[in-house]
């Protein structure tokens, strides 16, 4: 099955900064890729998602990036706020039906 | 919140007993799952469901199994529950989409299951 891998597990930055956290992925099927944020004793929540035939997504502070030939994606957010705090989480999957996620990582954005 | 709800929140419950945890959805999708989360280790899928008594294993199925007797409940079962089955417990719903593949995955708000 597919391997998801998830850097760096924790992440501090200052207010204002930008953050990015990578995941690398081993099964060159895989064609979609969410991004989950999950706040303390909450649901993960989708907050960006890219699929296969397009390198580059935005969504105002947050961009994913996907390197089909390298099999990694990046979550970047720029202009960090202290609400960005929340563990974050990426995810593979080339059917819909079976998601594997990377094991997380944990921004801390210092005000 | 894609209409899911979870029952029981949270549960403490005493190892060999067995525990159903009961996952609703409002909106008809299809597809339903079961995730349990561990530090460090992040989602891991247990079981899913691709419609009405249509379902399949994950990677961690080993002591659970599940139900899809309505479109909207999906039950999963520990038939004797152990204190390495303490975890947090997600259901999740994907949203069917047109055009290109791959199906946006929703959460429930989740159930702490403690086995002592």
């Amino acid at each position: 099955g597919e391997n998801v891998e998830q850097h760096p597990s924790t992440l501090s930055v200052q207010e204002g900064d930008s953050a990015v956290i990578k995941c690398t992925y081993s099964d060159s099927a895989s064609n979609y890729f969410p991004w989950y944020k999950q706040e303390l004793g909450k649901r993960p929540q989708l907050i960006i998602d890219i699929r296969s035939n397009v390198g580059e997504k935005k969504d105002q502070r947050i961009a994913v990036t996907l390197n089909k030939t390298a099999k990694h994606f990046s979550l970047h957010i720029t202009e960090t706020q202290p609400e960005d705090s929340a563990v974050y989480f990426c995810a593979a999957t080339n059917t819909g039906n079976q998601f594997y996620f990377g094991t997380g990582t944990s921004l801390t954005v210092i005000p | 919140d894609a209409g899911i709800t979870q029952s029981p929140r949270h549960k403490v419950t005493e190892t060999g007993t067995p525990v159903t945890l009961r996952c609703h959805q409002t909106e008809n999708h299809r597809y339903m799952y079961w995730y349990r989360q561990d530090p460090g280790h992040g989602l891991r899928l247990i079981h899913y469901s691709y419609g009405v008594k249509d379902t399949d294993k994950g990677e961690v199925s080993d002591g659970y199994s599940v139900s899809r007797s309505k479109t909207e409940d999906f039950l999963l079962t520990l038939e004797s529950a152990t204190s390495s089955q303490t975890s947090v417990y997600f259901c999740a719903i994907s949203v069917d989409l047109r055009g290109p593949s791959g199906n946006e995955q929703f959460f429930g708000p989740g159930t702490r299951l403690t086995v002592l």
